[in-house]
């Protein structure tokens, strides 16, 4: 059965430190590993990774994944209050077209 | 580019009516539409896929009945909840894909109807 592991569950970090969220998975067909963001609303897209071992960036935060190993790290430096949210991976593939999700990581930066 | 539009935002309605939300395209043309579902403090939960013109296939658990997909054109896919009880209650999301290649996203999300059944 495809499945997508996401830890920490929730995690509490003051505001400058660095973390770093885990997404490792099990799914046959493998296409892409998706980070998404979100807040109290629908999931807010951050990144899309399809080759191992070249980083993504995108301001504070980054992400690489590892296809042999079978998991990505989405990395946040430099905290802010605002970076807290639910941090989803997905990842497509599988039979279908479809997207499989993780259970996500609660974030609550603290200032 | 890529935005996808749920309308709408919120509906509150009492048991027993049905309720429809519908997701649009706005600027492509979506060969596949997904219906999810979030509960509170939960991840999202696939309910069907819809691609246009065809029947929806729906995930397991999901009765087909009660949650009626409609996917009628290549930028509006509706979801409807029939006689809606206060267990429906959810965040609905849905999403669009398009089969080009060098796509930056799998799949677009709207941004979501909060439907609360009183």
């Amino acid at each position: 059965e495809d499945k997508v592991v996401q830890s920490p569950l929730s995690l509490v970090v003051h505001e400058g430190d660095t973390v770093t969220l885990n997404c490792s998975y099990e799914v046959t067909n493998f296409r892409s590993l998706l980070w998404y963001k979100q807040e109290k609303k629908a999931p807010t897209f951050l990144f899309m990774l399809t080759s191992s071992g070249i980083e993504k960036k995108s301001g504070r935060l980054s992400s690489i994944l590892d296809k042999k190993e079978l998991f990505s790290i989405l990395n946040i430096t430099a905290t802010q209050t605002g970076d807290s949210a639910v941090y989803l991976c997905a990842v497509g593939g599988g039979a279908t077209n479809k997207l499989i999700f993780g259970t996500g990581t609660l974030l609550a930066v603290q200032p | 580019g890529a935005v996808v539009s749920q309308h709408p935002s919120r509906v509150i309605c009492k048991s027993g009516t049905s309720v429809k939300i519908e997701c649009r395209s706005l600027d492509f043309q979506a060969t596949t539409m997904f219906w999810y579902r979030q509960f509170p403090k939960k991840s999202l939960m696939l309910m069907a896929t819809s691609n246009e013109g065809s029947k929806a296939t729906y995930e397991q658990g999901v009765e087909k009945d009660k949650f009626l997909i409609n996917h009628a054109s290549l930028t509006l896919s509706t979801l409807t909840v029939t006689s809606a009880h206060p267990e429906d209650s959810s965040f609905y999301i849905c999403s669009a894909s398009y089969d080009y290649p060098h796509v930056d996203q799998e799949q677009y999300f709207g941004p979501g109807t909060r439907l609360t059944v009183t």
